[in-house]
């Protein structure tokens, strides 16, 4: 059965800092691996995907993904967040099966 | 609006009540996928139709649920007398899968609350 672990519950940066969200996942085979942001008010948006090639995926809105398949890792990175970046982001995993496997979320909020 | 749609948006009903959901997948998409989520937990998978068919069921899915995709269009999840542990955000998502290259697209999801 594969799993999605997202550590990071909540965060909270400031405006023009960094951001890194870490998602792992357990899956023996080969996987697709997704970022979905959820703005309040709003429903699931994709913001990235990784299928194959390159492991470093770029998405909507300046965020991007590496795939590190020794460490089972899918993180979401961003150079510098901004205020509209407050959402809930939540990394899945597709194996075999079609259905996507969810972490729980990460709640991010950036302060103005 | 081409995205997926779902009716209504919020249900609210009382204990051992039934109740069914609609879901509008975007046009041509062949595959349509249920979920539900509840506070504090990322979407977790109910079942998956492929055109008509109905190919994989979670466990999730009790026997008082029950989908349907009668002409691979539109999607109904109905739920037979309802507990309060139904009470979450019931979401749909389609996509136009080939092989095992799926991207889903998800709607606004209908929000279940049971009395």
């Amino acid at each position: 059965a594969q799993s999605v672990s997202q550590h990071n519950h909540h965060v909270i940066l400031s405006e023009a800092a960094s951001l890194e969200l870490g998602c792992n996942y357990s899956y023996g085979g080969t996987v697709n691996l997704f970022w979905y942001v959820q703005y309040p008010g709003q429903h699931l948006q994709l913001l990235l995907k990784y299928f194959s090639g390159d492991p470093l995926v770029k998405g909507i809105k300046g965020f991007e993904a590496e795939f590190i398949k020794s460490k089972f890792s899918f993180n979401l990175r961003k150079p510098s967040v901004q205020w509209s970046d407050t959402a809930e982001y939540f990394c899945a995993v597709a194996g075999s099966a079609r259905q996507l496997t969810f972490g729980s979320g990460t709640q991010l909020t950036v302060l103005p | 609006d081409t995205g997926v749609s779902q009716n209504p948006r919020h249900k609210i009903t009382k204990r051992g009540q039934n109740v069914t959901f609609r879901c509008d997948p975007i046009s041509e998409h062949n595959r349509l996928y249920w979920y539900r989520q509840t506070l504090g937990q990322g979407p977790e998978f109910l079942t998956y139709f492929q055109n008509e068919a109905q190919l994989e069921k979670s466990r999730l899915l009790s026997d008082r649920f029950s989908a349907e995709r009668p002409k691979g269009s539109f999607s109904t999840l109905e739920i037979q007398r309802t507990e309060q542990g139904d009470s979450a955000m019931y979401l749909c998502a389609s996509s136009l899968g080939t092989g095992s290259v799926d991207t889903q697209y998800f709607g606004p999801g209908t929000r279940l609350t049971v009395l």
